[in-house]
């Protein structure tokens, strides 16, 4: 099987700088990917990490390490619209996707 | 706008009935993907079915099934409807295993 851990909750300040992380435990490990999903609504890609390393989007990054089963999403410069959750996903085994249970952002002014 | 098209929007129904949710993919998207979303739950993967064929298989009940069709939409069927099948279920689609999904706007299904 497989699990995925990842913080439920952080608050922090606009212009602030948030680092939300997913440990996970897989067997047939692909890749990593980050949705982020605003209260009721789709949720949204925002980076995939195959490989080792800091994969860079505008203000957001995600980073992976393949041997320590962990990766990260690095949110710069909050902005009260950052506020949502963010889910970690991970690649594996013949073409599945399993979602952490989400963190749930909040910024404030 | 994603591209992906779900219906309905919203689903009311009785215990014991049976529903059918629609999914059309984005346009060039062969994989389509169906997910259960509880309240206050996460994304709960179901079952994925890539050019028409089944592809992979999550946590889906029996009295659940799904299908694509040759234009690539595809329906999951929901029988036997029980209270705690009351959720979000959404619909994704990619261009191919291991690429973004690409999420539809959800059918909210409440059993009464």
């Amino acid at each position: 099987g497989q699990s995925l851990e990842q913080p439920s909750e952080v608050t922090a300040v606009e212009g602030a700088i948030v680092q939300i992380n997913c440990t996970y435990q897989t067997s047939g490990f692909y890749g990593l990917s980050w949705y982020q999903q605003h209260d009721g609504g789709a949720p949204t890609f925002l980076s995939y990490n195959g490989l080792d390393g800091l994969e860079e989007t505008g203000r957001f990054s995600s980073f992976l390490s393949r041997s320590d089963s962990y990766g990260y999403l690095l949110l710069q410069e909050l902005q009260m619209k950052d506020s949502a959750s963010y889910f970690c996903a991970v690649h594996w085994g013949d073409y599945k996707l399993s979602f952490g249970a989400g963190t749930t952002v909040t910024v404030r002014a | 706008d994603s591209g992906v098209t779900q219906t309905p929007k919203h689903l009311i129904t009785a215990t014991g009935q049976r529903v059918t949710l629609r999914c059309s993919p984005r346009s060039g998207d062969l994989s389509v993907y169906w997910y259960q979303q509880s309240l206050d739950q996460g994304l709960q993967f179901l079952i994925q079915y890539y050019n028409g064929e089944e592809r992979a298989k999550g946590n889906i009940l029996e009295r659940f099934s799904a299908q694509q069709f040759p234009d690539l939409h595809s329906e999951l069927n929901l029988s036997s409807l029980e209270l705690g099948d009351s959720a979000l279920y959404f619909c994704a689609s990619s261009l191919g295993p291991y690429q973004p999904q690409h999420f539809g706007d959800g059918t909210r299904l409440s059993i009464l």
